[in-house]
């Protein structure tokens, strides 16, 4: 199976800038998406295709990518953006999926 | 408003059986993919199965496979997933999700709406 990986955590202060990573072999060629999920409730996307932002996403999320690496980056993290954040995406087939582990972020 | 809505889930002994079903609303169930994902107490996400719009293609993770069984019947908008052979570690709260979509003119990017849940228990 197709496996990503993120850092476990990631801990800021209110105002600072959040960087969540997500690595895959595939990633250089094939979007990423990006969920937050809280507690008890279903994951929300709030990044797709890489850098689009659906309807509603704050204009301090986005997605860079180099090579085999995409990075989520909250710019000026707020108190509400703390969640848990999985990285989806596909192997190079385009048919087997996989989300990254989460990273849990923190902001105080 | 476009909403997936699970259900089927419950408390089966290892080595049972199940039928989750997934139910659509609010958009064109016919044009996406969908997607089963699960997620184990305290763990991440998993992503379980796929199915093409009209069915002709299925795929799944490797631990589930021969086991599970995606299907879909476009003509009620409906998801399902047959889980046979349970075992203890499939043991998850269960997602439908919408996948992109396409029709002869468009394409939709999809992977924005998830139902709320439904909870599987395997346990003696």
């Amino acid at each position: 199976s197709y496996e990503l990986t993120q850092s476990p955590s990631v801990s800021v202060s209110p105002g600072q800038t959040a960087r969540i990573t997500c690595s895959g072999d595939a990633l250089s060629g094939k979007y990423s998406y990006w969920y937050q999920q809280k507690s008890g409730q279903a994951p929300f996307l709030v990044m797709y295709e890489d850098n689009k932002r659906p309807s509603g996403i704050p204009e301090r999320f986005s997605v860079s990518k180099s090579g085999t690496m995409a990075t989520l980056t909250i710019s000026g993290a707020q108190a509400e953006d703390e969640g848990d954040y999985y990285c989806y995406s596909t192997d190079i087939t385009g048919n087997y999926w996989a989300f990254g582990g989460g990273t849990k972020l923190t902001v105080l | 408003e476009v909403q997936l809505v699970e259900s089927g889930g419950s408390l089966v002994q290892p080595g049972g059986s199940l039928r989750l079903s997934c139910a659509a609303s609010g958009f064109r169930f016919g044009v996406h993919w969908m997607t089963w994902v699960r997620q184990a107490p305290g763990r991440g996400l998993e992503w379980v199965a796929n199915i093409y719009k009209d069915g002709r293609e299925e795929y799944y993770v490797d631990s589930v496979r021969g086991r599970f069984s995606i299907s879909r019947d476009n003509a009620r908008n409906l998801l399902f997933l047959q889980m046979n052979s349970l075992r203890v570690e499939d043991t998850a709260v269960y997602y439908c999700m919408r996948g992109r979509g396409f029709d002869s003119t468009n394409y939709y990017p999809g992977m924005d709406v998830w139902g709320q849940g439904t909870t599987v228990t395997v346990s003696s």
